[in-house]
């Protein structure tokens, strides 16, 4: 069956980077588009951007464009995607989602001094 | 890019009522649109794509409807465990945008 296995939570400093992976099995990773969704707490669904598999080419929301990169290893079928010069208000979860039916469970991503 | 106007923001309602929610886009979007599910600590649920097209596994008594910019979503007859928050998506344009999410509570 598909999944999509997210890492696990993480804690950072303000302006410290992440990196979230997105492994995914039950399907050919290279066939569908991996997007990356967010979700503060208590607010709502916010799209980050998405990235082809096959091809690696990426596309991100104007909000975090020179701060975001999105990149595959088609090796070992995983999607990540790393956002930089972290602030508190970007404490979220972190999902991935396999273009728009199959979500991961999400990572939590904590910024704070 | 494309906005999203969804209302209302939250209703009541009872087991067995008729929930209705409404999507708005900015400009046409042909019928890509879908709607998801969430529930508190979990990740979202497709209920319907393309519309109006109920993704596998889905209760039918969730529906969908509307092309170009004005899209509802309807619960015919509401269960306990459809209490929760549902968004609209719009996948016209490859930079999806989100509805800001219609809360779904117990009258």
């Amino acid at each position: 069956q598909v999944q999509l296995v997210q890492s696990g939570a993480e804690v950072k400093k303000p302006g410290a980077s992440v990196k979230v992976s997105c492994k995914a099995s039950g399907y050919s990773f290279t066939a569908y588009y991996v997007n990356w969704v967010r979700q503060a707490p208590g607010q709502g669904l916010e799209w980050m951007g998405s990235i082809s598999p096959s091809s690696g080419d990426t596309d991100y929301a104007q909000s975090f464009q020179g701060r975001i990169t999105m990149t595959r290893d088609t090796s070992v079928s995983t999607a990540y995607m790393e956002l930089s010069r972290l602030r508190s208000d970007d404490t979220a979860i972190y999902y991935c989602a396999r273009g728009r039916d199959f979500w991961g469970l999400g990572t939590l991503v904590t910024v704070s001094s | 890019a494309i906005q999203m106007t969804q209302s209302p923001s939250s209703l009541s309602a009872s087991v067995g009522d008729r929930v209705t929610i409404t999507c708005r886009a900015s400009q046409g979007i042909r019928n890509d649109l879908g709607w998801y599910q969430q529930k508190p600590g979990k990740a979202p649920k497709l209920l319907i794509y393309g519309s109006s097209s109920l993704q596998s596994g889905v209760p039918s008594r969730f529906s969908g409807s509307g092309s170009g910019t004005d899209f509802t979503l309807t619960i015919s007859s509401l269960q306990p465990e459809d209490f929760a928050t549902y968004y609209c998506l719009q996948d016209y344009d490859y930079r999806w945008t989100f509805g800001q999410g219609t809360k779904v509570e117990l009258k």
